[in-house]
């Protein structure tokens, strides 16, 4: 069993739709990081919490120790938010990696 | 802002041969991560360094090896390459071990 499970794996939108992606992580992680991918390979650091909530722009992420929970929100989706989004755990001082879940936002 | 460099950018190399990737961590960085990422897997953690000595490893083949240098910078290297090698190898910094990482653009390696 993976460390850090995503759902879904796969999205599809419209533009201006919210978007939520969620992750779900095991005992020995102590924080998230969230992460996108656009299809040239570069990774971009979105979010790194462990308690609570973050807010960059139209993109929010929120966190639930007691659960083991975190969900990434994207409000007003557009096509240029197309890409993969990965949510990453800490265990020590090395990241797990989730599946990763492909947006796909339409005109 | 300075921003995690690695090079080559891309890297064709053949079975057996050498390569060694670079990677230079954000300025005060003292912490470089290595990632491996397959064609269509998730990135896996391979090593990691924190003050030029060896923090963690995960997954690296015995014919890799890295280290970090004075100046906090780290190279990859890669012995006896093997057709399965061919990936995205991405380098991270932090600021700790505990620090938000921060990923440079990849090293995209092709064996043929």
């Amino acid at each position: 069993k993976n460390e850090v499970e995503q759902s879904p794996q796969n999205l599809t939108a419209q533009e201006g739709e919210f978007i939520t992606i969620n992750c779900s992580y095991s005992v020995g992680i102590s924080a998230l990081h969230w992460l996108q991918q656009h299809p040239g390979g570069g990774i971009v650091s979105l979010f790194m919490l462990s308690s609570g909530k973050k807010k960059h722009g139209r993109l929010i992420a929120t966190i639930n120790i007691q659960e083991k929970h975190s969900s990434l929100h994207i409000t007003a989706s557009h096509p240029r938010d197309s890409a993969v989004y990965i949510c990453a755990g800490y265990n020590t001082d090395k990241l797990i990696f989730g599946t990763g879940t492909r947006l796909q936002v339409f005109p | 802002a300075a921003g995690v460099i690695q090079s080559p950018r891309h890297l064709i190399k053949e079975k057996r041969e050498t390569a060694t990737l670079k990677c230079y961590p954000i300025p005060r960085h003292d912490t470089v991560y290595w990632y491996q990422q397959g064609p269509g897997q998730d990135p896996q953690f391979l090593i990691s360094f924190y003050e030029k000595m060896q923090s963690d490893k995960g997954s690296i083949p015995d014919r890799f090896s890295a280290q970090q240098f004075s100046d906090y910078h780290s190279e990859l290297n890669m012995s006896s390459l093997e057709l399965g090698d061919s990936a995205l190898y991405f380098c991270a910094s932090s600021l700790g071990v505990s620090g938000e990482q921060y990923f440079g653009p990849g090293t995209r390696l092709t064996v043929t």
